[in-house]
């Protein structure tokens, strides 16, 4: 069975310094992996995706995430925050098998301070 | 080129009414999602289309939510009759099918959601 699990529920991190937002999974197959953001009032918008090609992946807004099967993790990053990164960001975990099976985390806002 | 839209953005109504819930997606996606958020609770599946036919439903929560797809374009959400429980984000995507892969890699398309107040 697919599961995930964001490990935090807020974030808050000063402009100019990193964000770590954490994510593990747990599935029975080769997952695919997904992190949507959501400003507020506009609908989910793909960050990046995962599916078994590089475990390093370049998202757009200078986000990255790591895909690391030994820990079952998939931890966001970005070297810098902006204060319009502030939102709120979703991993996303499919497995591709037989029907069609998307799991949700339950969110993470990020709160960016001046 | 246009998103995904939905329709209302928001709607309040009262335990024991209809209303119906309408998604376009973005042109030639023959792919097709519904999903609900609860307030403080994960974003839930509620069901997929291909063009015009449900390939899943499962996420479906009673016999009380009802989702058509007539033509493979449009689709509407019907609830009815509502009860309170049923408040929430109703969310809709949309994803192309593209050859040789499977569609849960596909990137999805949200629409900014309808707010449904049950009171």
């Amino acid at each position: 069975a697919q599961s995930v699990t964001q490990l935090d529920s807020h974030v808050s991190v000063s402009e100019g310094t990193p964000v770590l937002l954490r994510c593990n999974y747990s599935s029975s197959y080769s997952p695919s992996l997904f992190w949507y953001v959501q400003h507020p009032n506009k609908g989910l918008q793909l960050l990046l995706k995962y599916t078994s090609a590089a475990t390093l992946v370049k998202g757009i807004n200078g986000f990255e995430a790591e895909f690391k099967k030994s820990e079952t993790s998939f931890h966001l990053t970005k070297p810098s925050a902006h204060m319009s990164d502030a939102a709120e960001y979703f991993c996303v975990v499919s497995d591709g098998t037989g029907g069609f099976k998307t799991i949700f985390g339950a969110g993470t806002r990020l709160f960016v301070k001046a | 080129e246009a998103g995904v839209t939905q329709f209302p953005s928001h709607s309040v109504i009262e335990k024991g009414q209809t209303v119906t819930l309408r998604c376009d997606p973005i042109s030639g996606h023959d792919n097709l999602y519904w999903y609900r958020r609860v307030m403080g609770k994960e974003i839930k599946f509620l069901l997929h289309f291909v063009k015009e036919s449900k390939q899943d439903e499962s996420g479906m929560p009673n016999n009380r939510f009802l989702a058509e797809r007539t033509g493979g374009t449009y689709s509407t959400l019907k609830v009815q009759p509502a009860e309170l429980e049923d408040s929430g984000v109703y969310f809709c995507a949309s994803s192309q099918i593209l050859p040789g892969a499977h569609y849960s890699y596909n990137e999805q398309f949200f629409g900014p959601g309808t707010r449904l107040t049950v009171l």
